[in-house]
C-alpha cells in the first residue's frame, strides 16, 4: 500500500528566511509525486510535480522540490518565504499501479512571522 | 487548461435532507473522477473513484448508500449526500483525471464544497 508521511505538523518561519518541508513516501513502483498548497477554506493549488527526469523540480511561487529515490523523499524548499506563503502544504503520491489514486500526507501548516 | 469546477461552493442544509454536489471538467473529458472528504485541520481522504458509465468504487469504510455517486458523462460527476446529518459536515473536493490508458491519469482538483448540516 502507498503512504505519505509529512513529519512536521507545524513549522514557523520568519519572513525572508528559507523553508524546507519534508515528505517521505512509500510506493512499490515508479512514484508520481506532488506538492499542493491550500489556504484556509480554499481548494488545492498544485505547486509542482515529479514524474520522471531531472530530480530537482521547479514549481510556481519560487518553490522547488528534490526527488531522492534512495531516501524515498520529496522535500519542498523555498529560499525566501513571503507572508503570503502561510498555508497548509500537502505532499501526495500516486502511480499507474495504484489505479491512479493519490494518497496524501497529513499536511504541514506553515506560519510566517513578520 | 484542465479546469475543474464544483457547485455549489457552500451549502447549508437541515438534518435529514439530501444534498447534491456537482463536479465538472470544463475543458477536458474525464473518464475518471475522484471524490475526497476533508475534515477541519486534516488531510484529504479519498471517498470513491467514479468511472464514466459505470458504478463508483468506494474506499473502505465509506457508505455507498449514503454517498451516492453518479458519473453520467465525461464532464460531470455528482455526489449526493443522502439523509445528511451533522457529522457529514465537511469539505468535499472532487478531482478529474486527465490521461489514462497506459499513461498516468493526472488529477486536477475542483475548488471544493463546504457542507454544513444543521
Amino acid at each position: 500500500a502507498q503512504s505519505v508521511t509529512q513529519p512536521d505538523i507545524h513549522i514557523t518561519v520568519s519572513e525572508g528566511a528559507s523553508l524546507e518541508l519534508r515528505c517521505n513516501y512509500s510506493y512499490g513502483a515508479t512514484p508520481y509525486l506532488f506538492w499542493y498548497v491550500q489556504s484556509p477554506g480554499q481548494g488545492l493549488q498544485l505547486l509542482l510535480k515529479y514524474f520522471s527526469g531531472d530530480t530537482l523540480v521547479q514549481g510556481i511561487k519560487g518553490f522547488e522540490a528534490e526527488f531522492k529515490r534512495s531516501q524515498s523523499s520529496f522535500n519542498l524548499r523555498k529560499p525566501s518565504v513571503h507572508w503570503s506563503d502561510a498555508a497548509e502544504y500537502f505532499c501526495a503520491v500516486g502511480g499507474l499501479t495504484a489505479g491512479n489514486k493519490l494518497t496524501f500526507g497529513g499536511g504541514t501548516r506553515v506560519l510566517v512571522k513578520p | 487548461g484542465a479546469v475543474v469546477s464544483q457547485h455549489p461552493s457552500r451549502v447549508i442544509c437541515k438534518s435529514g435532507t439530501s444534498v447534491k454536489i456537482e463536479c465538472r471538467s470544463l475543458d477536458f473529458q474525464a473518464t475518471t473522477m475522484f471524490w475526497y472528504r476533508q475534515f477541519p485541520k486534516q488531510s484529504l481522504m479519498l471517498m470513491a473513484t467514479s468511472n464514466e458509465g459505470s458504478k463508483a468504487t468506494y474506499e473502505q469504510g465509506v457508505e455507498k448508500d449514503k454517498f451516492l455517486i453518479n458519473h453520467a458523462s465525461l464532464t460531470l460527476s455528482t455526489l449526493t449526500v443522502t439523509s445528511a446529518h451533522p457529522e457529514d459536515s465537511s469539505f468535499y473536493i472532487c478531482s478529474a483525471g486527465l490521461g489514462g490508458g497506459t499513461s498516468y491519469n493526472e488529477q486536477f482538483f475542483g475548488p471544493g464544497t463546504r457542507l454544513t448540516v444543521l
